[in-house]
């Protein structure tokens, strides 16, 4: 009964490539989040999605591209993977004005 | 524009010591924070929430921070830790509209026996 479930939890890839994460959150939230955390533990959001909706997209670049296909899933692809996109990166949901929830994450590693 | 910021990169700690973490924010409207832990290779978990009424705030695994305007902080504290409270604290602002949560750098607990 994951509340939020991101797959998968390690990828490793090398650069150039093409790869997606999924993310599913069953806890009937409105509102999904992409934050990237990188080699320092620094936190930064990606992007937001209400109701399918964008919301917020934080200066990352066109090789992001994040995908809601309804109210649960958030997924993010990632075009011609470089180095520097290695990271974890955790998907999180939440309701208005509520905590965030997050999922395990994913740690992306670009060889 | 909201941002947050956690004085201390690392703080070291002897087990049974009290401790505290500081988070100091910036906005210029009413903003709810929180304090989230990430153990080693896990996700992020909520200790605890400020949204409205008391400034001091009871958490998880016997944490507390305190709201306090004037200085725009919410330290975390805890009167004895213990090694397993070893982790990465992260202080946490949601914006008004509450669909932006801004993270400070975090903060690393090393509890030593």
């Amino acid at each position: 009964d994951t509340a939020v479930s991101q797959t998968p939890k390690y990828l490793v890839t090398q650069m150039g490539n093409d790869k997606s994460i999924k993310c599913e959150q069953n806890l009937g939230h409105d509102t999904m989040y992409w934050y990237k955390q990188d080699s320092k533990k620094f936190l930064k959001i990606m992007f937001s999605y209400n109701n399918k909706e964008l919301i917020i997209n934080e200066t990352v670049p066109n090789r992001f591209s994040p995908k809601s296909p309804d109210k649960a899933h958030l997924n993010l692809h990632i075009n011609s993977l470089e180095l520097g996109d290695s990271a974890v990166y955790f998907c999180a949901s939440s309701h208005a004005n509520s905590p965030l929830h997050f999922g395990n994450g994913t740690r992306l590693t670009v060889t | 524009a909201q941002s947050v910021t956690q004085l201390d990169s690392q703080v070291p700690v002897f087990e049974e010591a009290p401790v505290e973490l500081r988070c100091n924010y910036s906005s210029s409207v009413s903003v709810y924070l929180f304090w989230y832990v990430q153990y080693p290779n896990q996700g992020l978990q909520l200790l605890l929430k400020y949204l409205s009424g008391s400034t001091l705030v009871k958490g998880i695994n016997g944490f507390e921070a305190e709201f306090n305007k004037s200085q725009t902080s919410f330290h975390l504290r805890k009167p004895s830790v213990h090694i397993s409270d070893t982790a990465e604290y992260f202080c946490a602002a949601l914006n008004n509209a509450g669909n932006m949560l801004t993270f400070g750098g975090g903060t690393r607990l090393m509890v030593k026996p």
